[in-house]
């Protein structure tokens, strides 16, 4: 069984650019969710999706956005990049057979951003 | 609000020998989850165990062991007879009523053969 799949896995930015990150969720698994790493800040939820539904947002500016489709994919975009935006992004599923709530997270191996 | 925090930053032990990584929490929700994950290079977070609030019961899994101790509000995660595949960043994490998981710093583990 295939885990969650992020890509691209690596990638360069400047600043003011925008970019896109993808996740695909483990097969059957409806909820998706994110998390940034950095040193200084650690591990911080993003966003988590349900059914193409946000149910949950974390404490970050608006340039953070995401989007779930219907076949549990997700995507998230950070526009206008800052320095601070350097980091790991984490995508993780849920099994549909446990609350997202209770729930393990399976996470991806993440997508690393580096803006210049 | 909730708060997780792993107090120690690094440990680096010899192989064979045994690690605990201490883990304290704060929630003010009587219902609430407790996780450990593994960090290795690669970056991917794998997950190791999950305790709920009602359940106190210790568990071991092969060489990993933990100690949930609500007075205390810990949760604490022993590795023994430690490998050099135990090399990692391992994180404690707390969820309650809502869909995200709070994370402590992290304790990178170095084991030298």
């Amino acid at each position: 069984k295939a885990g969650v799949t992020q890509t691209p896995r690596y990638l360069i930015k400047t600043r003011g650019q925008q970019v896109t990150l993808s996740c695909s969720p483990i097969s059957g698994h409806r909820s998706v969710s994110w998390y940034q790493q950095t040193p200084g800040q650690g591990l911080q939820f993003l966003f988590e999706y349900f059914s193409e539904t946000q149910r949950n947002k974390g404490n970050f500016p608006g340039r953070f956005s995401g989007r779930q489709f219907s076949n549990s994919r997700s995507e998230m975009n950070v526009s206008t990049l800052e320095l601070g935006d350097s980091a790991l992004y984490l995508c993780a599923s849920t099994s549909p057979r446990q609350d997202s709530k209770t729930g393990e997270l399976f996470f991806g191996e993440g997508s690393r951003l580096t803006v210049l | 609000a909730q708060k997780v925090t792993q107090a120690q930053t690094e440990i680096s032990v010899v192989e064979k020998e045994d690690v605990t990584l201490d883990c304290v929490y704060e929630t003010r929700d009587t219902t609430y989850y407790l996780f450990w994950y593994k960090q290795p290079p690669s970056g991917e977070l794998v997950f190791l165990i999950r305790r709920n609030s009602f359940d106190e019961q210790n568990e071991i899994s092969g060489r990993y062991s933990w100690n949930f101790q609500k007075s205390t509000s810990s949760f604490n995660f022993t590795i023994t007879a430690s490998q050099v595949v135990d090399s990692a960043v391992y994180f404690c994490a707390l969820r309650s009523n809502d869909y995200k998981l709070s994370f402590g710093a992290g304790t990178t583990v170095t084991v030298r053969a």
